[in-house]
């Protein structure tokens, strides 16, 4: 069975800081792992994904993550934060990589402090 | 980029009513849309699979009977919350995966639609 934990429902940064949000998984097979973003009364936006090759993927708007096995993470980062990052973000993973069935986080809502 | 319209955003009902939400993807035929449930502070759930032109895929503990699902054409699947009570209140949403784009890109979602049954 797959799972996912995203530690931190609410994040609050300043506008310019360090963007951190926190992703791990579980999987009984090589993941396929996804960040989706949602903005106000709109629906899942792809961030970013990673199937299988580099471990740092770089996405939409500025924002990257890394996956790291030893750890089953795959953080999300992004250097500088701006006021349109405010969003919630949500971390999934699929084991069949085909959409099949997707397993998500409980999202993270980012908090963009001017 | 391709575009599924969920609608309504918002319903309110009485106990008892049947409420129904559609998902269209707008420029892509949808050869299986998906449907999920997220209650407060909880993940999405994934409910069922529904495929065009067969039955809906359910997924452990979600009520057929409950949670109708048709997927009569490629643009449009709707979910009809059958005799809804108040624990059916909860945020649905719905995404769309899309054949021609490439292997994981292919699905996009709905907005979601806040069902509250009084």
């Amino acid at each position: 069975a797959q799972s996912v934990t995203q530690l931190g429902s609410h994040v609050s940064v300043s506008e310019g800081a360090l963007v951190l949000l926190r992703c791990n998984y579980s999987s009984s097979v090589p993941p396929y792992l996804f960040w989706y973003v949602q903005y106000p009364n709109q629906g899942l936006q792809l961030l970013l994904k990673y199937t299988t090759g580099a471990t740092l993927v770089k996405g939409i708007n500025g924002f990257e993550a890394e996956f790291k096995k030893s750890e089953t993470s795959f953080h999300l980062t992004k250097p500088s934060a701006h006021m349109s990052d405010a969003a919630e973000y949500f971390c999934a993973v699929s084991e069949s990589g085909g959409y099949q069935k997707v397993t998500f986080g409980i999202g993270t809502k980012l908090q963009v402090i001017p | 980029g391709a575009v599924v319209s969920q609608h309504p955003s918002r319903v309110i009902c009485k106990s008892g009513t049947s409420v129904k939400i559609e998902c269209r993807s707008l420029d892509f035929q949808a050869t299986t849309m998906f449907w999920y449930r997220q209650f407060p502070k909880q993940s999405l759930m994934l409910m069922a699979t529904s495929n065009e032109g067969s039955k809906a895929t359910y997924e452990q503990g979600v009520e057929k009977d409950k949670f109708l699902i048709n997927h009569a054409s490629l643009t449009l699947s709707t979910l009809t919350v059958t005799s809804a009570h108040p624990e059916d209140s909860s945020f649905y949403i719905c995404s769309a995966r899309d054949p021609d784009r490439l292997a994981n890109e292919k699905l996009f979602f709905g907005s979601g639609t806040q069902l509250s049954v009084l």
